[in-house]
Formats: structure tokens, sequence, C-alpha cells
């Protein structure tokens, strides 16, 4: 049972950078064979998938954010990690890590964190 | 990009059959997937590719896709899969994982 958790600051001031770490037990995530992502859904909306990283450190990121977003990934730790930068209200949202199964190239959600709320405010 | 369509809504008496639909152009030719989320809780794989059910999800719970539109359907419904569902699908011609918006089904 691979579990995913996800970490860090609630509350980020606009033009801050959000910070976010995702720790993974049950799994490795050194092993390959996944991607690891961040999903967000914005208060009673739905999903917006934010992008990925691989645990060799490439990644890919939704167009509509990549001049703002930056993934990580720290395999002796387990986990990866996402920053967005200059946010404003509109970045509020519950963030959500993830894994991600490539089989077929079909890239199927499997193992979801519980999620984290961050809200921007001054 | 790539963009799902589904009903924002769909209410169903318990016992009856829930069908939630999926379009995009040529969908049937994607793998799609589907999830549940319940009010606050992350969503849950309850359909991948098109009919495969992951381990604990029941037989009433199946997918089907072709041509335009994806469908998940729900027979005898209960109290317990009111929820919203989501379908997802990653189009390669962009490298871009989609979700459609939402439906939220309603047990009356």
């Amino acid at each position: 049972q691979v579990l995913l958790q996800e970490s860090g600051p609630g509350l980020v001031k606009p033009s801050q950078t959000l910070s976010l770490t995702c720790t993974v037990s049950g799994g490795s995530i050194s092993r390959g064979g996944y991607y690891w992502t961040w999903i967000r859904q914005h208060p009673g909306k739905g999903l917006e998938w934010i992008g990925y990283i691989y645990y060799s450190g490439s990644t890919y990121y939704n167009p509509s954010l990549k001049s703002r977003v930056t993934m990580s990934v720290d395999t002796s730790k387990n986990q990866f990690s996402l920053n967005l930068s200059s946010v404003t209200a509109a970045d509020t949202a519950v963030y959500y890590c993830a894994r991600l199964d490539p089989v077929d190239t079909a890239m199927v959600i499997d193992y979801w964190g519980q999620g984290t709320l961050v809200t921007v405010s001054s | 990009s790539y963009v799902l369509t589904q009903p924002p809504s769909l209410s169903v008496a318990p016992g009856k059959t829930a069908s939630i639909t999926c379009g995009g152009n040529n969908i049937g030719s994607k793998s799609v997937h589907w999830y549940q989320q319940k009010p606050g809780q992350a969503p849950v794989l309850v359909i991948y590719y098109n009919s495969d059910r992951p381990s604990g999800i029941p037989e009433r719970v199946s997918g089907s896709n072709s041509g335009n539109t994806a469908t998940l359907t729900i027979s005898r419904v209960e109290a317990g899969d009111e929820a919203d569902y989501y379908c997802q699908v990653w189009d390669s011609s962009s490298d871009h994982l989609v979700f459609g918006g939402g439906t939220k089904l309603t047990v009356l």
C-alpha cells in the first residue's frame, strides 16, 4: 500500500512562493516506473492538473501554470516537491500529490494524498 | 487542448441506475479513467482503462467508451454512491493530463 502525505504552510502571502512537499511511503520513488504528480482543486470546483516529475528529475508542467511552477524530487528522503511562485488569491486551493501509473501511456492516478488546503491571503 | 465534458449534476433514486457521461472528440480512441470524490476526501479511482475495476470496487460499477462518449454506470444506486465523479484521460498529443469538469451524483 503506497501512502502519500502533503506538508507545507497552509497560509501564503500574495506574491510569495507556495512550497509543498509530498512524502511517499510504502514504495520507493527511485524504483522508477511511475510519475509523481500534483493536482489542485479550487474551493467547490473541479480538479486541475499541475504537472508531474519522474525520479530522474524530468518534469512536465501544465502549460497554463508552467511559467510559475517548479517541481523537484529528493530520492534520499522519498519526497517530491512543488513550488508555485507569485501566488495570488486565485491559487487558493486544496493541493493533492499523487502517483501516476503510465501503463500503456494511459496515465492513471492510482494513489492520492489526502490533500492540503493552501490559502493565499495577506 | 483536449476537452472533456460532463453534465454538472445527476439525480437518481435508490435502486435505480446512474449513467454519467464524459464527452470528448474521438474519446473512444483513448483510455478513460473515473474517480469518485466524497466531500472533504481525496478522489478514489473507481474505473480505469475504460472498464476495469480496482480491487474493492463493486461489480455494480462499470464503464464503457466508444465514439465521442465514455460512460460510467452505477447499478442499484445506494446512498453511499452520492459523490462527485470525474473522468480523466491522457492527451498524448500535448502530453497533458485532462479532467472532466465533474458530475455531482445525488441519490434522492
